[in-house]
């Protein structure tokens, strides 16, 4: 099983500007995972997008992936400040269920 | 909304001594992990049970990590004796069964080693 790599590590931001970050992992995938997980809590499942898929939206977030380059990236718009906290990414290989989680993006929306 | 249950929310515990963590995953969920997040990590699987049965184990620590699931329901995390690189939050998560993706975690255990 593969572990996906988050991209950056940390990012600041006002309130209103948009928020991007990138996952990046090495081998072929069935699905990716996107969670996030406000701090000293447990992570809420965002969104997952198949591999035959190339991009998906649910509200403010839009996921693209591109299987091609091994890479995916969440988008939040109009970011909040409740939009705070860590984002991960687990890429899910064929055949497998298992999410293995990379160190993830932490994300500061600034009021 | 159901969601995962989990106690206690913090542990204080001396080095040597014995803890246990309880988890009461969404109703009808037939999976159930363990994961463990060290601070500035990502969750790290440790266990994953199917109803009753363990699934995967590969990343448990079986010298002194068990995991329990007896009836397919709630389950329990001991760890004996505890040592000082145990501090770390302790997650657990459940999904409607094998092959169904989305997983729901519960707030927590944040264990403190001393």
């Amino acid at each position: 099983s593969q572990q996906g790599e988050e991209d950056p590590q940390a990012l600041s931001i006002q309130e209103g500007e948009n928020a991007t970050m990138n996952c990046s992992y090495k081998t072929s995938i069935n699905n990716l995972q996107w969670y996030r997980q406000n701090s000293g809590r447990g992570l809420v499942h965002l969104i997952l997008i198949r591999s035959n898929e190339r991009e998906k939206h649910s509200g403010r977030l839009r996921v693209t992936l591109d299987t091609s380059k091994k890479s995916s990236s969440l988008l939040i718009t109009a970011s909040r400040a409740a939009d705070t906290a860590s984002y991960f990414c687990a890429p899910v290989e064929g055949g497998s269920e298992k999410l293995v989680f990379g160190k993830g993006t932490k994300l500061t929306v600034n009021p | 909304e159901a969601e995962v249950a989990q106690s206690p929310r913090y542990k204080i515990t001396e080095k040597s001594q014995a803890v246990a963590f309880w988890c009461d995953p969404i109703s009808g969920h037939a999976t159930l992990y363990w994961y463990r997040q060290i601070l500035g990590q990502g969750p790290e699987l440790l266990v994953q049970f199917q109803d009753e049965s363990v699934v995967d184990d590969s990343q448990l620590p079986k010298d002194r990590f068990s995991a329990e699931r007896l009836k397919g329901v709630d389950s329990t995390l001991k760890i004996q004796p505890a040592e000082l690189g145990d501090s770390a939050m302790y997650l657990c998560a459940s999904s409607r069964g094998r092959g169904q993706e989305t997983q729901y975690f519960g707030p927590g255990t944040r264990l403190l080693v001393l």
